[in-house]
């Protein structure tokens, strides 16, 4: 079975500061990985995924995240945070099947 | 091209009323799968479809609740009938799956029912 823990449901960065939100997976098999972005009153967006090429994706508005298969971990970085990061992130595994799992999200507050 | 298209964008209904939910899926896509979102629950599938055939419907949440997808333009998503509990954001999403693809998903921007 495959799951998502995102730890931290909320996190809050000043601006200009490093962004990062935590993304631990299970999967039985080599996973596909994405990152979506919520804005208020909005649907969700992709802001990069993992098919199992470069270990290291990088993906809209400055962020990137790295897949560690040692440590199941898919966590989104950022090196500076901007006032208009701030929103949902939900990090999600695909079992290469027709399945998705959506972690809990983290809401992201960027301080002035 | 255009991404995946809602309609109504919000609906305001009574307890007791029938509620219907569109979903335009992009072209090309052979997947699509309604999610529902509350803040209690988070976001939740319901159901997804793969080339027009109901694949997993447990999310369903009761008989209440309905999805059709008569072709691969067109889907539904009913509520009969509903109740306060529905209240949410729900959001159709398509992709393109199988044959070892594992596409993305694309989101609408979603239909926000309120059930008085």
């Amino acid at each position: 079975a495959q799951s998502v823990t995102q730890l931290g449901s909320h996190v809050s960065v000043s601006e200009g500061a490093l962004v990062l939100l935590r993304c631990n997976y299970s999967s039985s098999v080599p996973p596909y990985l994405f990152w979506y972005v919520q804005y208020p009153n909005q649907g969700l967006q992709l802001l990069l995924k993992y098919t199992s090429a470069a270990t290291l994706v990088k993906g809209i508005n400055g962020f990137e995240a790295e897949f560690k298969k040692s440590e199941t971990s898919f966590h989104l970085t950022k090196p500076s945070a901007h006032m208009s990061d701030a929103a949902e992130y939900f990090c999600a595994v695909s079992d290469r099947g027709n399945q998705f799992y959506f972690g809990t999200g983290t809401s992201l507050t960027v301080i002035p | 091209d255009a991404g995946v298209i809602q309609s109504p964008r919000h609906e305001v209904t009574e307890m007791g009323q029938e509620v219907t939910l569109r979903c335009k899926p992009i072209s090309g896509h052979n997947s699509l799968f309604w999610y529902r979102q509350t803040m209690m629950r988070g976001l939740e599938l319901l159901i997804y479809f793969n080339n027009n055939v109901p694949i997993d419907d447990s999310g369903m949440p009761e008989d209440r609740f309905s999805a059709k997808m008569p072709n691969a333009s067109f889907s539904t998503l009913k509520i009969q009938p509903s109740e306060p509990r529905d209240s949410a954001v729900y959001f159709c999403a398509s992709s393109i799956r199988g044959g070892g693809v594992s596409g993305e998903l694309f989101f609408g921007e979603g239909s926000r029912l309120t059930v008085l």
